[in-house]
């Protein structure tokens, strides 16, 4: 595998579901990234790890909590979400230092939520 | 704060037209910038970028100059092909203003159809 791979590319859920989302970079990268993509809104930064501690979260709900156990890789699991929680949920990594984090993507986990 | 402000879309144009996306930005420090490209069903893909003024990112026949005066990073495509179609976005990247989150700040993205 090689850049940013993120599964499931797809998935349907209910409100009272858990699910977990997965990325990960084979990139060699510090960084990592959770972006909110819904239909006609500016793409949303979620949530920031720098060399795997979170340095940055957007006033995300609760229902969103993300964990980084390692560079390489980065969770996202959700918890009694809503209906317009559904969305493309994008990942993305970078160097923490230096550079100018030019940022790689993920294919996106497109969400429902029903 | 820095922002990034891109022309509204959608833009429809026939193959081999001339393409120009205006963006333009605001940012604290002396920011790198960058055009992602999202092909529908698909994550960003990096289009191409410039770090400093003056510097003319480019790649697939897509051109974009860092322009410190106007502060603007236009996308430019001499003759564009049905294969285009997806939404851009413009971005930078402010290491003053972002410091440890290294955050990207992105446009609202440009819808562009090219049709045959």
């Amino acid at each position: 595998e090689t850049g940013v791979t993120q599964t499931p590319r797809h998935l349907v859920m209910g409100m009272t579901n858990k699910k977990s989302l997965k990325c990960e970079q084979h990139l060699g990268h510090n960084a990592m990234y959770w972006y909110k993509q819904s239909a006609k809104k500016p793409l949303e930064l979620m949530f920031v790890y720098s060399l795997e501690e979170r340095v940055e979260n957007n006033s995300v709900p609760s229902r969103f909590s993300p964990e980084c156990p390692n560079s390489s890789h980065l969770f996202l699991h959700l918890h009694t979400l809503q209906p317009e929680d559904s969305a493309l949920y994008l990942c993305a990594s970078s160097q923490a230092a230096g550079g100018n984090n030019e940022q790689f993507f993920g294919p996106g986990t497109r969400l429902t939520v029903l | 704060g820095d922002s990034v402000t891109q022309m509204e879309g959608p833009v429809t144009l026939s193959e081999e037209a001339f393409l120009t996306i205006n963006c333009t930005y605001t940012a604290t420090g002396y920011p790198s910038l960058f055009w992602y490209v999202q092909y529908p069903g698909e994550g960003l893909q990096l289009l191409l970028k410039a770090t400093k003024a003056d510097d003319k990112g480019s790649n697939k026949g897509f051109e974009a100059t860092y322009r410190k005066e106007t502060t603007s990073f236009h996308l430019e495509k001499g003759s564009v092909q049905v294969s285009d179609s997806a939404v851009y976005f413009c971005a930078l990247s402010d290491p003053v203003s972002s410091g440890s989150a290294r955050q990207l700040t992105f446009g609202s993205g440009t819808q562009l159809t090219v049709l045959p």
